[in-house]
Protein backbone atom coordinates (compact mmCIF):
# COMPACT_ATOMS: atom_id res chain seq x y z
CA UNK A 1 0.00 0.00 0.00
CA UNK A 2 1.68 3.10 -1.08
CA UNK A 3 2.38 5.85 1.56
CA UNK A 4 1.70 9.65 1.51
CA UNK A 5 3.86 11.17 -1.23
CA UNK A 6 4.61 14.68 -1.18
CA UNK A 7 6.51 16.81 -4.17
CA UNK A 8 8.88 17.72 -4.73
CA UNK A 9 11.53 16.60 -1.79
CA UNK A 10 13.39 19.64 -1.73
CA UNK A 11 12.95 23.39 -3.02
CA UNK A 12 14.92 26.74 -3.18
CA UNK A 13 12.97 29.79 -4.13
CA UNK A 14 13.78 33.53 -4.16
CA UNK A 15 11.84 35.73 -1.64
CA UNK A 16 8.74 37.62 -3.44
CA UNK A 17 8.64 34.54 -5.60
CA UNK A 18 5.05 31.79 -5.39
CA UNK A 19 5.76 28.01 -4.55
CA UNK A 20 3.12 25.17 -4.83
CA UNK A 21 3.32 22.17 -3.20
CA UNK A 22 1.88 18.50 -3.50
CA UNK A 23 0.40 15.80 -1.76
CA UNK A 24 -1.07 12.27 -2.64
CA UNK A 25 -2.99 10.58 0.26
CA UNK A 26 -3.01 6.95 0.65
CA UNK A 27 -5.66 5.76 -1.31
CA UNK A 28 -8.97 5.86 0.13
CA UNK A 29 -8.12 9.05 2.61
CA UNK A 30 -10.52 11.67 2.04
CA UNK A 31 -8.67 14.08 5.11
CA UNK A 32 -5.83 15.76 4.19
CA UNK A 33 -4.12 18.03 6.22
CA UNK A 34 -0.72 20.53 5.95
CA UNK A 35 1.65 21.02 8.40
CA UNK A 36 5.12 23.20 8.83
CA UNK A 37 7.97 22.27 10.82
CA UNK A 38 10.41 24.97 11.96
CA UNK A 39 12.99 24.41 14.85
CA UNK A 40 11.62 28.11 16.40
CA UNK A 41 7.81 27.35 16.04
CA UNK A 42 7.64 23.51 15.99
CA UNK A 43 5.24 22.05 14.29
CA UNK A 44 2.33 23.78 13.36
CA UNK A 45 -1.13 23.10 12.08
CA UNK A 46 -1.59 24.79 8.46
CA UNK A 47 -4.95 23.62 7.23
CA UNK A 48 -7.35 20.45 7.06
CA UNK A 49 -9.39 19.99 3.82
CA UNK A 50 -12.04 16.62 4.03
CA UNK A 51 -14.03 16.00 0.59
CA UNK A 52 -12.48 19.20 -1.33
CA UNK A 53 -14.08 21.44 1.66
CA UNK A 54 -11.32 23.29 3.85
CA UNK A 55 -12.72 21.60 7.37
CA UNK A 56 -10.43 23.54 9.17
CA UNK A 57 -7.55 26.29 9.43
CA UNK A 58 -4.37 27.30 11.47
CA UNK A 59 -3.16 30.78 12.47
CA UNK A 60 -1.52 31.57 9.28
CA UNK A 61 -1.06 34.86 6.84
CA UNK A 62 -3.60 34.70 3.59
CA UNK A 63 -0.70 34.14 1.69
CA UNK A 64 -1.01 30.18 2.66
CA UNK A 65 -3.78 28.52 0.68
CA UNK A 66 -4.57 24.96 -0.28
CA UNK A 67 -7.02 22.63 -2.09
CA UNK A 68 -8.14 19.36 -2.09
CA UNK A 69 -9.34 17.58 -5.79
CA UNK A 70 -11.85 15.00 -6.52
CA UNK A 71 -9.18 12.31 -6.21
CA UNK A 72 -7.89 14.00 -2.77
CA UNK A 73 -4.81 14.89 -4.15
CA UNK A 74 -3.78 18.58 -2.29
CA UNK A 75 -2.06 20.90 -3.22
CA UNK A 76 -0.70 23.88 -0.99
CA UNK A 77 0.41 27.03 -2.48
CA UNK A 78 2.72 29.85 -0.62
CA UNK A 79 2.41 33.44 -2.04
CA UNK A 80 4.70 35.97 -1.67
CA UNK A 81 7.89 34.30 -0.12
CA UNK A 82 9.21 35.75 2.95
CA UNK A 83 12.58 33.90 4.48
CA UNK A 84 10.45 32.76 7.27
CA UNK A 85 8.56 30.79 5.56
CA UNK A 86 11.27 28.38 4.97
CA UNK A 87 10.36 25.13 6.39
CA UNK A 88 9.72 21.60 6.29
CA UNK A 89 5.95 21.13 5.26
CA UNK A 90 4.31 17.89 5.75
CA UNK A 91 1.11 16.63 4.47
CA UNK A 92 -0.69 13.66 6.39
CA UNK A 93 -3.87 11.51 5.73
CA UNK A 94 -6.41 10.15 7.72
CA UNK A 95 -9.05 7.71 7.27
CA UNK A 96 -11.43 8.45 10.14
CA UNK A 97 -10.41 11.13 12.98
CA UNK A 98 -9.76 8.45 15.33
CA UNK A 99 -7.45 6.60 13.17
CA UNK A 100 -4.36 9.22 13.38
CA UNK A 101 -2.66 10.64 10.35
CA UNK A 102 0.17 8.98 8.27
CA UNK A 103 2.61 11.55 7.02
CA UNK A 104 4.41 12.38 4.00
CA UNK A 105 8.66 12.43 4.27
CA UNK A 106 7.59 16.31 3.42
CA UNK A 107 9.41 18.94 0.98
CA UNK A 108 11.63 20.82 2.62
CA UNK A 109 11.35 24.78 1.14
CA UNK A 110 14.23 27.17 1.55
CA UNK A 111 13.95 30.89 1.06
CA UNK A 112 16.81 32.80 -0.38
CA UNK B 1 -7.94 25.28 23.13
CA UNK B 2 -5.48 22.29 23.18
CA UNK B 3 -1.81 22.22 24.10
CA UNK B 4 0.89 20.04 24.63
CA UNK B 5 4.24 20.12 26.90
CA UNK B 6 6.61 17.86 26.45
CA UNK B 7 9.33 18.25 29.47
CA UNK B 8 12.03 17.08 28.65
CA UNK B 9 13.79 18.94 25.03
CA UNK B 10 16.55 16.29 24.74
CA UNK B 11 17.00 13.23 26.73
CA UNK B 12 20.54 10.95 26.24
CA UNK B 13 20.33 7.23 27.33
CA UNK B 14 22.13 4.23 27.32
CA UNK B 15 22.10 1.11 24.87
CA UNK B 16 19.32 -1.17 26.91
CA UNK B 17 18.77 1.13 29.23
CA UNK B 18 14.81 2.17 29.85
CA UNK B 19 13.42 5.70 28.63
CA UNK B 20 10.36 7.62 29.54
CA UNK B 21 9.44 10.61 27.83
CA UNK B 22 7.04 13.26 29.39
CA UNK B 23 4.26 14.08 27.79
CA UNK B 24 1.01 16.63 29.50
CA UNK B 25 -1.86 18.24 28.04
CA UNK B 26 -4.48 20.56 28.35
CA UNK B 27 -8.00 20.67 27.27
CA UNK B 28 -11.42 21.63 28.19
CA UNK B 29 -12.57 18.96 26.22
CA UNK B 30 -11.82 14.83 25.62
CA UNK B 31 -9.24 14.22 23.50
CA UNK B 32 -7.29 11.69 21.67
CA UNK B 33 -3.39 11.74 22.67
CA UNK B 34 -0.72 10.15 20.14
CA UNK B 35 2.93 9.71 20.29
CA UNK B 36 4.87 10.12 16.85
CA UNK B 37 8.73 9.83 15.79
CA UNK B 38 10.25 11.50 13.62
CA UNK B 39 13.78 10.52 12.13
CA UNK B 40 16.46 12.42 10.21
CA UNK B 41 15.05 13.85 7.10
CA UNK B 42 11.78 12.07 7.47
CA UNK B 43 8.43 12.63 8.23
CA UNK B 44 6.11 11.69 11.16
CA UNK B 45 5.41 7.91 12.26
CA UNK B 46 2.73 6.92 14.48
CA UNK B 47 4.13 5.31 17.37
CA UNK B 48 0.67 4.58 19.30
CA UNK B 49 -1.88 6.09 20.31
CA UNK B 50 -5.01 6.55 23.49
CA UNK B 51 -8.72 7.02 22.26
CA UNK B 52 -10.80 5.29 25.34
CA UNK B 53 -10.89 2.36 27.20
CA UNK B 54 -7.67 1.18 28.46
CA UNK B 55 -4.84 3.68 29.93
CA UNK B 56 -2.23 1.61 28.82
CA UNK B 57 -1.52 1.74 25.16
CA UNK B 58 1.02 -0.56 23.54
CA UNK B 59 2.35 0.51 20.21
CA UNK B 60 4.96 -0.33 17.50
CA UNK B 61 8.51 -1.03 17.66
CA UNK B 62 8.19 -1.99 21.65
CA UNK B 63 6.73 1.42 23.10
CA UNK B 64 4.10 1.80 25.54
CA UNK B 65 2.10 5.00 27.07
CA UNK B 66 0.35 5.61 30.05
CA UNK B 67 -2.84 7.71 29.63
CA UNK B 68 -3.74 9.19 32.31
CA UNK B 69 -6.57 11.83 33.30
CA UNK B 70 -5.93 13.05 36.25
CA UNK B 71 -2.84 14.40 35.80
CA UNK B 72 -3.68 15.04 31.90
CA UNK B 73 -0.12 13.34 31.17
CA UNK B 74 0.51 10.80 28.27
CA UNK B 75 4.10 9.56 28.82
CA UNK B 76 5.81 7.35 26.92
CA UNK B 77 8.24 4.52 27.95
CA UNK B 78 10.47 1.48 26.63
CA UNK B 79 11.88 -0.91 28.99
CA UNK B 80 15.43 -1.47 26.73
CA UNK B 81 16.08 0.96 23.85
CA UNK B 82 18.31 0.35 20.58
CA UNK B 83 20.78 2.62 18.98
CA UNK B 84 17.81 2.97 15.91
CA UNK B 85 15.64 4.90 18.72
CA UNK B 86 17.51 7.65 18.20
CA UNK B 87 15.27 10.23 16.81
CA UNK B 88 12.64 12.96 17.92
CA UNK B 89 9.56 11.80 19.74
CA UNK B 90 6.55 14.16 19.58
CA UNK B 91 3.24 13.85 21.69
CA UNK B 92 0.33 15.19 20.48
CA UNK B 93 -3.72 16.07 21.11
CA UNK B 94 -6.91 15.87 18.86
CA UNK B 95 -10.17 16.77 20.27
CA UNK B 96 -12.64 16.50 17.10
CA UNK B 97 -15.47 17.40 18.58
CA UNK B 98 -14.49 20.99 19.13
CA UNK B 99 -11.45 21.44 16.91
CA UNK B 100 -11.84 18.95 14.04
CA UNK B 101 -9.00 16.14 12.93
CA UNK B 102 -6.07 19.19 14.17
CA UNK B 103 -3.05 17.61 15.66
CA UNK B 104 -1.69 19.95 18.53
CA UNK B 105 2.10 19.05 18.85
CA UNK B 106 4.49 19.47 21.47
CA UNK B 107 7.92 20.75 21.11
CA UNK B 108 9.52 17.63 20.63
CA UNK B 109 11.87 15.61 22.55
CA UNK B 110 15.19 14.34 20.97
CA UNK B 111 16.07 11.03 22.17
CA UNK B 112 20.03 10.32 21.78
CA UNK B 113 20.75 6.51 22.56
CA UNK B 114 24.78 6.05 23.40
CA UNK B 115 26.65 2.65 22.94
Amino acid sequence: KAGVTQTPRYLIKTRGQQVTLSCSPISGHRSVSWYQQTPGQGLQFLFEYFSETQRNKGNFPGRFSGRQFSNSRSEMNVSTLELGDSALYLCASSLSDSLGYTFGSGTRLTVV
Amino acid sequence: AQSVTQLDSQVPVFEEAPVELRCNYSSSVSVYLFWYVQYPNQGLQLLLKYLSGSTLVKGINGFEAEFNKSQTSFHLRKPSVHISDTAEYFCAVSAPRAAGNKLTFGGGTRVLVKP
